[in-house]
């Protein structure tokens, strides 16, 4: 089975200061791996996706995320928060190897960029 | 905006009621999917339709069902509702639904209150 922990409910972070969302998954063969974010009161929005390849993402909104294998974890960055950073984010992966397995969430972190 | 659109916004109705929840995937897009959210269980994936055929399921109660029309809409259809059916009900769209490198398109949700 596949699954997804994103250790913390609520990161607090000053704006201009670098930012970490932290996510680790499960999955019995290779994972492909997402990134959502969630504004109040709308659906997700993609940011970015970790298919193969090069370990290091980029994504919109100047958002990056690094896929290590080893440590079986795909943690959202940013060099400089700014407080419009503020939202929930989902991690989510899928295993690419189990067929037509759907892509599990995480249960969310809720990003806190104080001005 | 996504391009997905999903109607009602609100929908505010009794246990043991039926309602409909209706999305239009973006134009071109073949598979459709359902998800749920809630405070205590995070986004639960529900089913997933493409081209008109279910092509998975999940967490999906036997008093819900879904179907996608072939003009590619899809509506779900929740019945004899209970207070813990109270939650965000998100339509997400992907261009496949066999390519999992796809990214899904997220509607803005519809809003289920059950009193």
């Amino acid at each position: 089975a596949q699954s997804v922990a994103q250790p913390e409910d609520q990161v607090n972070v000053a704006e201009g200061n670098p930012l970490t969302v932290k996510c680790t998954y499960s999955v019995s063969g290779n994972p492909y791996l997402f990134w959502y974010v969630q504004y109040p009161n709308r659906g997700l929005q993609f940011l970015l996706k970790y298919i193969t390849g090069d370990n290091l993402v980029k994504g919109s909104y100047g958002f990056e995320a690094e896929f290590n294998k080893s440590q079986t974890s795909f943690h959202l960055k940013k060099p400089s928060a700014l407080v419009s950073d503020s939202a929930l984010y989902f991690c989510a992966v899928r295993d690419m190897d189990s067929g037509n397995t759907p892509l599990v969430f995480g249960k969310g972190t809720r990003l806190s960029v104080i001005a | 905006d996504s391009g997905v659109t999903q109607t009602p916004k609100h929908l505010i109705t009794a246990t043991g009621q039926r309602v409909t929840l209706r999305c239009s995937p973006r134009s071109g897009d073949l598979s459709v999917y359902w998800y749920q959210q809630s405070l205590d269980q995070g986004l639960q994936f529900l089913i997933q339709y493409y081209n008109g055929e279910e092509r998975a399921k999940g967490n999906i109660l036997e008093r819900f069902s879904a179907q996608q029309f072939p003009d590619l809409h899809s509506e779900l259809n929740l019945s004899s509702l209970e207070l813990g059916d109270s939650a965000l009900y998100f339509c997400a769209s992907s261009p496949r639904g066999h390519r999992v490198v796809d990214e899904q398109f997220f509607g803005p949700g519809t809003r289920l209150t059950v009193l």
